[in-house]
């Protein structure tokens, strides 16, 4: 599966527009992008996924390039229950198990 | 309805002792992982369970490890002998068969500390 990269750490005011830019230049082509979240003593959740162009849902809007070797999260007007660990996956369709970097550790300050 | 639990929350064991770690899914999802979580590191998969199939034990780090689905629903990780280097979040997480999405449900995790 391809590698990803992404920011260790990031940090943000409430209220504004969060952007977490995640490369992976050897996609394949049955490869799709996925952000999960985690917040701490919890297990990582999905928020979003994506193949090419741009996914919104009530959560995130996910843009993905042509080339699709980067993709970036975006997370509109931020809380403090957004701070959280980010994480960037390329996953194969089907059932497989998740590869996880270490994430973008997201911090929202008041 | 239920997500994925696993039990217990919490577990110090002496180094040496033997520990089972348990996780029930949701109901339904045929697939079954395994993984653990060091402080301050990303998830490492362990192992994946997928209805009948032979489960891919292909992440587990020594013959220490095992695990067990019966009946195609609650998972129990064994680990013999532990280690301090077992100190970790162990998360569980289930899915249903997709062709796209691979969502994965994840439990809150049992923390093991070996002392």
């Amino acid at each position: 599966l391809a590698k990803t990269t992404q920011p260790i750490s990031m940090d943000s005011y409430e209220g504004q527009e969060v952007n977490i830019t995640c490369s992976h230049n050897n996609i394949a082509t049955n490869d799709y992008i996925t952000w999960y979240q985690q917040f701490p003593s919890q297990g990582p959740r999905f928020i979003i996924q994506g193949y090419k162009t741009k996914v919104t849902n009530e959560v995130a809007s996910l843009f993905i390039p042509a080339d699709r070797k980067s993709s970036t999260l975006s997370l509109p007007r931020v809380s403090l229950s957004d701070t959280a660990v980010y994480y960037c996956l390329v996953v194969n369709s089907g059932n497989t198990p998740l590869v996880f970097g270490k994430g973008t550790r997201l911090s929202v300050i008041a | 309805g239920a997500g994925v639990s696993q039990s217990p929350s919490n577990k110090v064991t002496e180094k040496g002792k033997d520990v089972e770690l348990r996780c029930d899914p949701i109901s339904g999802h045929t697939a079954l992982y395994w993984y653990r979580q060091s402080l301050g590191q990303g998830l490492e998969f362990l192992i994946y369970f997928q209805g009948n199939s032979a489960p891919d034990k292909s992440g587990l780090p020594s013959d220490r490890f095992s695990a067990e689905r019966t009946g195609g629903s609650v998972s129990t990780l064994t680990i013999q002998r532990t280690q301090q280097e077992d100190s970790a979040v162990y998360l569980c997480a289930s899915s249903l068969v997709q062709l796209l999405r691979n969502e994965q449900y994840f439990g809150p995790g049992t923390r093991l500390t070996v002392t």
